[in-house]
């Protein structure tokens, strides 16, 4: 069963602390994965698209990276804007059938 | 560029009623996908239409269903509504920009089941 993992559930940081949240995925023939940024009560907004092993995007203070088993979005120097729940997503050749992880819920404090 | 348009965005309905939830993608899009959102369960996906036919479906119960019209404005439905059917259900319109797949969502339509 496909499956995407998202640690940790959930993240508090002081404005200008870096750090780093995992999406760790089992999804067979995976063809890419996804980062979005969810605000509550919105839908969640494209941040990247990830295809292949050693992939970099960045935007801003966020940085996403791909390896085959896990990705992950560093977050520098945060701004207490960044607080959101992060969500990645798996998706396949074919069609929109995204799996998702369960999130990371970002705070960061001033 | 308009962006995807979902209706309503807030209903209350009761247990064994039925629900019809519009969404119109981004002009020019043909792709659209439907998941639900729950604070248990996530985001999981419901189904995907493209030019008028479903290519994809979750794992839902046939209370579940939906349509493409020739516009590309989709529709879903839920019937027999239960508890467990609150909550926030958002459609996304894919596109290709500069060879990567972007998934754009739409705001979503929040339904509570009484």
């Amino acid at each position: 069963e496909d499956q995407v993992t998202q640690s940790p559930e959930a993240l508090r940081l002081q404005e200008g602390e870096s750090s780093s949240l995992n999406c760790s995925y089992t999804v067979s023939g995976l063809r890419g994965l996804f980062w979005y940024r969810q605000d509550p009560g919105k839908g969640p907004e494209f941040l990247f698209t990830l295809y292949s092993a050693g992939e970099e995007k960045e935007k801003e203070r966020l940085k996403a990276t791909l390896t085959k088993k896990e990705s992950f979005l560093h977050i520098t120097a945060p701004k207490p804007e960044d607080s959101a729940t992060y969500l990645c997503a798996g998706f396949k050749a074919a069609g929109n059938k995204l799996t998702f992880g369960g999130g990371t819920r970002v705070l960061v404090k001033p | 560029k308009a962006g995807v348009t979902q209706t309503p965005r807030y209903l209350i309905k009761t247990r064994g009623q039925q629900v019809t939830l519009s969404c119109s993608p981004i002009s020019g899009h043909r792709s659209v996908s439907w998941y639900q959102q729950t604070p248990g369960q996530g985001l999981q996906f419901l189904f995907e239409y493209f030019s008028e036919t479903q290519r994809n479906k979750g794992n839902f119960p046939g209370r579940f269903s939906g349509r493409q019209f020739s516009n590309s404005r989709s529709e879903m439905n839920v019937s027999t509504l239960e508890l467990g059917d609150s909550a926030l259900y958002l459609c996304a319109s894919r596109t290709t920009v500069a060879g990567a797949n972007v998934l754009t969502f739409g705001a979503g339509s929040r339904l509570t089941v009484l």
